[in-house]
């Protein structure tokens, strides 16, 4: 199946920072890719759909002045995190597809922000 | 969103089979996913259906489709210990957004 990466896998931060993770599709070109966030032994909730070349579009309660993402290309998108602070901890997953039926997901970016 | 609801641990002796149900509330559905997440790591499809079908099965995976119902339920044959994860039903329809159940912590035993 299709590879999609997350970098970093891990990240910790000081409150107040900026944080940016980067999601790619390595061997497929993604028209669409989804940023969810997880909180530990929950469900994973769609913070936005982003489509290359155009603004995201964020889900119901999702800020989007906090939660930057750029569709830059067709293999990259960036999700970052303004001024974090420790309720942003989280584990953050994007999944990209090419307009087919499967999402493909990246292995995922734990933040902690201290 | 839509809800989509699952029970949240299922314990299984090794060589059992694992059944772990879900139930989804959106009608238009095109879609309904099974995913496994191991700790610390993203998600792994292990098989889909689409809404038009009963049943479908790949291995040791058997998927269930009631659609009067809006349930849909994954029968792990032989479980084994490697099984033990977190596995996710999903479901989505055309403009590929997906929403999740809350996940079914599935713990194989020797």
């Amino acid at each position: 199946g299709a590879v999609v990466s997350q970098h970093p896998s891990r990240v910790i931060c000081k409150s107040g920072t900026s944080v940016k993770i980067e999601c790619r599709s390595l061997d497929f070109q993604a028209t669409t890719m989804f940023w969810y966030r997880q909180f530990p032994k929950q469900s994973l909730m769609l913070m936005a759909t982003s489509n290359e070349g155009s603004k995201a579009t964020y889900e119901q309660g999702v800020e989007k002045d906090k939660f930057l993402i750029n569709h830059a290309s067709l293999t990259l998108s960036t999700l970052t995190v303004t001024s974090a602070h420790p309720e942003d901890s989280s584990f953050y997953i994007c999944s990209a597809t090419a307009g087919f039926d499967e999402q493909f997901f990246g292995p995922g970016t734990r933040l902690t922000v201290l | 969103g839509e809800d989509v609801e699952q029970s949240l641990f299922l314990s299984v002796r090794e060589g059992d089979s694992s059944v772990i149900n879900c139930t989804y509330t959106d009608s238009s559905s095109t879609y309904l996913y099974w995913y496994k997440q191991e700790p610390g790591a993203g998600l792994q499809l292990l098989t889909y259906i689409f809404s038009n079908m009963d049943m479908k099965q790949d291995q040791r995976l058997t998927v269930l489709l009631n659609k009067k119902d809006k349930h849909l339920s994954l029968r792990i044959a032989d479980t084994q210990t490697g099984d033990s994860a977190i596995y996710f039903c999903a479901e989505g329809s055309n403009d590929y957004k997906l929403s999740f159940g809350a996940g079914t912590t599935v713990t194989v035993r020797a």
